[in-house]
């Protein structure tokens, strides 16, 4: 099974509905990150989390919100989707030690029509 | 501050050829230095990182990068290219006690037959 899952995987929207991506992971990582995906742009973080009572935004938070559930479980929140959110989504996680890696999920591909 | 440039948004090789992928930061303290790869309809996964000691590292399917402290670059190679490296390759930074990496905008390659 893999370390870290994302649901759903594809999701069509219409503007204006919220939506939710949801992101779990078994590696026992205190440390979730949300990042979006364009071509050219690379990754971009939209919030991290360092444990379930940290949260922090990241370089381009508005039009986003998150929740850190339980350790293992960090949600992405778009309140109103538009247009310009249509992107793939990344989930990651990380241990505490600076020099280690992050794993990330397979990703979401979000439209919003 | 922390940042990152990848040379060639598109890096174009014959089977056989070897891969040369540029990677510069820009860092004001010693950096902890990461190559990713992301296969088509997937997650990026570690392909290396350099956090201390031999300058010259070796990663998974061949690939190895080289610290260059004066030149600030830790370009990623492959002596031969296959065509299952084509792939979209994204370099990315941690640089003190910064637990939150910069990546670079990728670099797609293309490994032609």
């Amino acid at each position: 099974d893999a370390d870290v899952t994302q649901t759903p995987r594809n999701r069509i929207t219409k503007t204006g509905k919220r939506i939710m991506l949801e992101c779990s992971q078994t590696k026992g990582h205190d440390r979730m990150y949300w990042y979006r995906q364009d071509p050219g742009l690379g990754l971009r973080l939209i919030y991290y989390s360092f444990d379930v009572k940290d949260i922090n935004k990241g370089e381009i938070s508005d039009g986003y919100s998150v929740s850190r559930q339980a350790q293992a479980k960090f949600s992405l929140s778009l309140e109103s989707a538009i247009p310009n959110q249509t992107a793939l989504y990344f989930c990651a996680t990380s241990d505490y030690r600076v020099y280690n890696e992050q794993f990330f999920g397979p990703g979401t591909r979000l439209t919003v029509l | 501050a922390q940042s990152v440039t990848q040379l060639g948004s598109h890096v174009s090789v014959s089977e056989g050829a070897l891969v040369l992928l540029r990677c510069n930061y820009s860092s004001s303290v010693p950096p902890y230095l990461f190559w990713y790869v992301q296969y088509p309809n997937q997650g990026l996964q570690l392909l290396l990182k350099y956090t201390t000691g031999a300058t010259l590292v070796k990663g998974i399917n061949g690939f190895e990068a080289e610290f260059k402290k004066s030149e600030t670059s830790f370009h990623l190679t492959k002596p031969s290219a296959h065509m299952s490296d084509a792939a979209e390759y994204f370099c990315a930074v941690r640089a003190g006690g910064s637990y939150i990496p910069t990546f670079g905008r990728g670099t797609s390659l293309i490994v032609h037959p």
